[in-house]
């Protein structure tokens, strides 16, 4: 079945600088990849997604790519702001004929003032 | 007005109890799922429904089990509860049931569930 790591599992940036997390997915038949953030106390809400047909996505301060070849997909912050500090997901689904999300381990951005 | 709706937030039993958890959504969604989230932050899915069929069922110990009374409803029973239990147990819906339908999930705020 699908495998999803994604690094780092922490990440520290002054207010201002960008944050890149990325993610890396075993099984090559996979065609959606959406990230997730969470905030405390809350469920995940999706920020953003890509689908395999596309190389690039944005939507205004985040960005994804997505490289089909080398398996691995990532999330890009730029101009972060405290706001931003929360946990993020990305995560990947085969074309089964059902949604199943295979999340990553998390990634933990904490933006400082 | 709050999409997927979770009760209760919080669960503290002792072991060898029985409890559920209830999930509502008004989204008009066809598909919900529940989603076990671990100390480590670690989300996996235990179940899927589609307009109340089973559709995905991951190796979940039988001691947990869905039910979805009609398709806004899923809700969990977990018998026998034991130590490893305690986590935060998300409840989501998409429109779809995935493939070429795949898009958002819409969580929950979760139920920790706390087993002593």
């Amino acid at each position: 079945g699908e495998n999803v790591e994604q690094h780092p599992s922490t990440l520290s940036v002054q207010e201002g600088d960008s944050a890149v997390i990325k993610c890396t997915y075993s099984d090559s038949a996979s065609n959606y990849f959406p990230w997730y953030k969470q905030e405390l106390g809350k469920g995940p809400q999706l920020i953003i997604d890509i689908r395999s047909n596309v190389g690039e996505k944005k939507d205004q301060r985040i960005a994804v790519t997505l490289n089909k070849t080398a398996k691995h997909f990532s999330l890009h912050i730029t101009e972060t702001q405290p706001e931003d500090s929360a946990v993020y997901f990305c995560a990947a689904t085969p074309p089964t004929g059902f949604q199943k999300l295979v999340f990553g381990t998390g990634t933990r951005l904490l933006v400082s003032p | 007005d709050t999409a997927v709706s979770q009760t209760p937030k919080y669960l503290v039993t002792q072991m060898g109890n029985d409890k559920s958890i209830k999930c509502e959504q008004n989204l008009g969604h066809d598909t919900m799922y529940w989603y076990k989230q671990d100390s480590k932050k670690f989300l996996k899915i235990m179940f899927s429904y589609n307009n109340k069929e089973l559709i995905i069922n991951e190796t979940v110990p039988n001691r947990f089990s869905p039910k979805s009374p009609d398709k806004a409803h899923l809700n969990l029973h977990i018998n026998s509860l034991e130590l490893g239990d305690s986590a935060v147990y998300f409840c989501a819906s998409s429109q779809g049931r995935g493939g070429a339908n795949t898009g958002e999930l819409f969580f929950g705020e979760g139920s920790r569930l706390t087993v002593l």
